[in-house]
């Protein structure tokens, strides 16, 4: 099985800042089948980025993925309110599907 | 767009079964992937399985083989979870995620079934 490693376990930012998320993979991932997720507490987790760097429909372009093989990088750009949330990475190449343990952006 | 209606919350004891369902309206649901991903209070994703309705077989997460079945129908677009010999540490929210052919991500997620197991 890939597992997923997502670092930092929390990120304390202020709105407006920039927030770097990491995803490393044991193994390389087929075809970056790699996808970061958004939840909010409370809510289902909303698709923000597939195929490691594509947006989903509707995500604002503040949020950017980047990497390969089994390095990868959520960036988003500046910080808004409601950008505070839990981000999980995901990978869909190999079976079975795993997700990491995801990172929490709180407000500093 | 694909929309998906979750059943419920359930609340079972401790050695029985819990069946969820996941109702898919527009999009193609036979061509589609449904999966089921479980969430433990305060802690993150995991993955159950999956089924293509069109070739109707479905691969479980190896955690929960023996346990688990899931299912789709495809003449009413709708897929099921069933889990059995449930403990305490099955409780949380079950969630149904379609993904499109061919890649299969999760793009579209169900609201969430809540499940507690207590005697």
């Amino acid at each position: 099985d890939i597992v997923l490693t997502q670092s930092p376990g929390t990120l304390s930012l202020s709105p407006g800042d920039r927030a770097t998320l990491s995803c490393r993979a044991s193994q390389s991932i087929s075809n970056n089948f790699l996808a970061w997720f958004q939840q909010i507490p409370g809510q289902a987790p909303r698709l923000l980025i597939y195929g490691a760097s594509t947006r989903a429909t509707g995500i604002p372009d503040r949020f950017s993925g980047s990497g390969s093989g089994t390095d990868f990088t959520l960036t988003i750009s500046r910080l808004e309110p409601e950008d505070f949330a839990v981000y999980h990475c995901h990978q869909y190449g190999n079976l079975p599907l795993t997700f990491g343990g995801g990172t929490k952006v709180d407000i500093k | 767009q694909v929309h998906l209606e979750q059943s419920g919350a359930e609340v079972k004891k401790p050695g029985s079964s819990v069946r969820v369902s996941c109702k898919a309206s527009g999009g193609s649901f036979s061509s589609s992937a449904i999966s089921w991903v479980r969430q433990a209070p305060g802690q993150g994703l995991e993955w159950m399985g999956r089924i293509v309705p069109l070739f109707g077989k479905a691969f479980n997460a190896q955690k929960f083989q023996g346990r688990v079945a899931i299912s789709a129908d495809k003449s009413t677009a709708t897929a099921y979870m069933e889990l059995s010999g449930l403990k305490s540490e099955d409780t949380g929210v079950y969630y149904c995620a379609s993904g499109q052919f061919p890649s299969y991500y999760m793009g579209v997620w169900g609201g969430g079934t809540p499940v507690t197991v207590s005697s």
